[in-house]
């Protein structure tokens, strides 16, 4: 049981290139979640997903994109990266439990730097 | 806009000692608090949450006191030892699909 794992764990980028980060849960949660983490800012949401098919905008959604074709998989993607972009990116799982999402459970994130 | 304000950045706090780390909320909507803890180069854990309609909840050496009226919430941590340093960070969410919102983090170290 590998819990949240995330591809890549290290990414270096130039300006206007893109890219896609993969995160993957064996848990079998309904529901997932990209947070970005910056210096004295905590985490903040980009996007998240209720279900296979769905995804809705978080707190800091602008340039950045996301897929659930499959219930284990969330997909974040940067079509154009810009130097702002440059962060640690954290996924999370969670599953419904007596009317709430229940607790989350963070992958090990990805140092993205943007040059 | 900050919804979630933690406070202090920084602290140190000898063995054995209380560590103290505050948090205040502006949204009465929010209904769920959990803190997490972070080791460098980890993700965050789950340390311990609570719900609004009590006042305090304890597990082992970690403890949450809430205040709805004041809209704050403290984590506590008794017997501070050298294996808790690591960066601590409240959150507050509500609704279906609980979307956490995350104060800016405290950077706890205990000296042995």
């Amino acid at each position: 049981n590998a819990g949240v794992t995330q591809t890549p764990k290290f990414r270096v980028l130039k300006t206007g290139q893109s890219m896609t980060l993969l995160c993957a849960q064996d848990m079998n949660h309904e529901y997932m979640y990209w947070y970005r983490q910056d210096p004295g800012m905590g985490l903040r949401l980009i996007h998240y997903s209720v279900g296979e098919g769905t995804t809705a905008k978080g707190e800091v959604p602008d340039g950045y994109n996301v897929s659930r074709l499959k219930k284990q998989n969330f997909l974040l993607g940067l079509e154009s990266a810009a130097p702002s972009q440059t962060s640690v990116y954290f996924c999370a799982s969670s599953t419904p439990k007596g009317g709430w999402a229940g607790e989350q459970f963070f992958g090990p994130g990805t140092r993205l730097t943007v040059l | 806009q900050q919804q979630v304000k933690q406070s202090p950045q920084s602290l140190i706090v000898q063995k054995g000692g209380i560590s103290i780390i505050n948090c205040a909320y502006e949204n009465t909507a929010f209904d769920y608090f959990p803190w997490y803890q972070q080791f460098p180069g980890k993700g965050p854990a789950l340390l311990i949450a609570i719900r609004p309609d009590v006042s305090e909840k304890k597990e082992g050496r970690f403890t949450i006191s809430f205040n709805k009226s004041a809209k704050q919430f403290s984590l506590h941590i008794m017997d501070s030892q050298p294996g808790d340093s690591a960066t601590y960070f409240c959150a507050a969410s509500m609704g279906g699909a609980q979307k956490l919102v995350f104060g800016q983090g405290t950077r706890l170290t205990i000296n042995p």
